[in-house]
């Protein structure tokens, strides 16, 4: 089955600085990347997702790339600001199927002041 | 907006107990899931339902059961509570099993002693 691995587990970053982080994936099937953000206290909360027939896909200050042909995937939040202080979790799944996401085990970023 | 409740933020029981986890959605969505968040692990597929009375087993289903009766609500219990099942639960649900986001609930924080 699916395993993703997630990097790292925790990262503290200046603010106004970038955050990166990355996870791969070991089901080359797998096809469907979203990745959320759980703010203390709350559930998590979809903040972006990539399909495997694009690259790249960018909101704002997050963009989210794609690499297939190694298996990995990376979140880059620019700018950072305090309230991007939160537990990412990137996930990955087959034909976008909800039942059979399969989720890394997350990172909490700190942005220092 | 979506909105997924879950009725008990924080519990407690002791060893043996049953225990009811409830979770009500609000956006007539057919499909509803039960997850457990633990450190380190990321959230990990405990049931999940596709319709009324219908229900399949995720990756981690021992020692649990649930129960939807009803398309909007969907029930987590723990027929004999155990140490090993203090951890925090999350409910979440989606329009249908592919291509759609999932949306969580806040969470329950349940100890158990």
């Amino acid at each position: 089955g699916e395993n993703v691995e997630q990097h790292p587990s925790t990262l503290s970053v200046q603010e106004g600085d970038s955050a990166v982080i990355k996870c791969t994936y070991s089901d080359s099937a797998s096809n469907y990347f979203p990745w959320y953000k759980q703010e203390l206290g709350k559930g998590p909360q979809l903040i972006i997702d990539i399909r495997s027939n694009v690259g790249e896909k960018k909101d704002q200050r997050i963009a989210v790339t794609l690499n297939k042909t190694a298996k990995h995937f990376s979140l880059h939040i620019t700018e950072t600001q305090p309230e991007d202080s939160a537990v990412y979790f990137c996930a990955a799944s087959m034909d976008s199927s909800a039942s059979k996401i399969i989720f890394g085990s997350g990172t909490r970023l700190s942005i220092r002041p | 907006d979506v909105k997924v409740t879950q009725s008990s933020r924080y519990l407690v029981k002791r060893t043996g107990e049953k225990v009811f986890l409830e979770c009500v959605q609000d956006m007539d969505h057919e499909n509803m899931f039960w997850y457990r968040q633990d450190p380190g692990l990321g959230l990990r597929l405990i049931y999940f339902s596709y319709d009324v009375k219908m229900k399949e087993k995720g990756d981690i289903p021992e020692g649990y059961s649930v129960s939807r009766e009803k398309k909007e609500r969907f029930s987590l219990i723990l027929e004999s509570a155990s140490t090993n099942q203090t951890s925090m639960y999350l409910c979440a649900s989606s329009l249908s099993l592919t291509g759609n986001t999932i949306y969580f609930g806040e969470g329950s924080w349940l100890t158990v002693v």
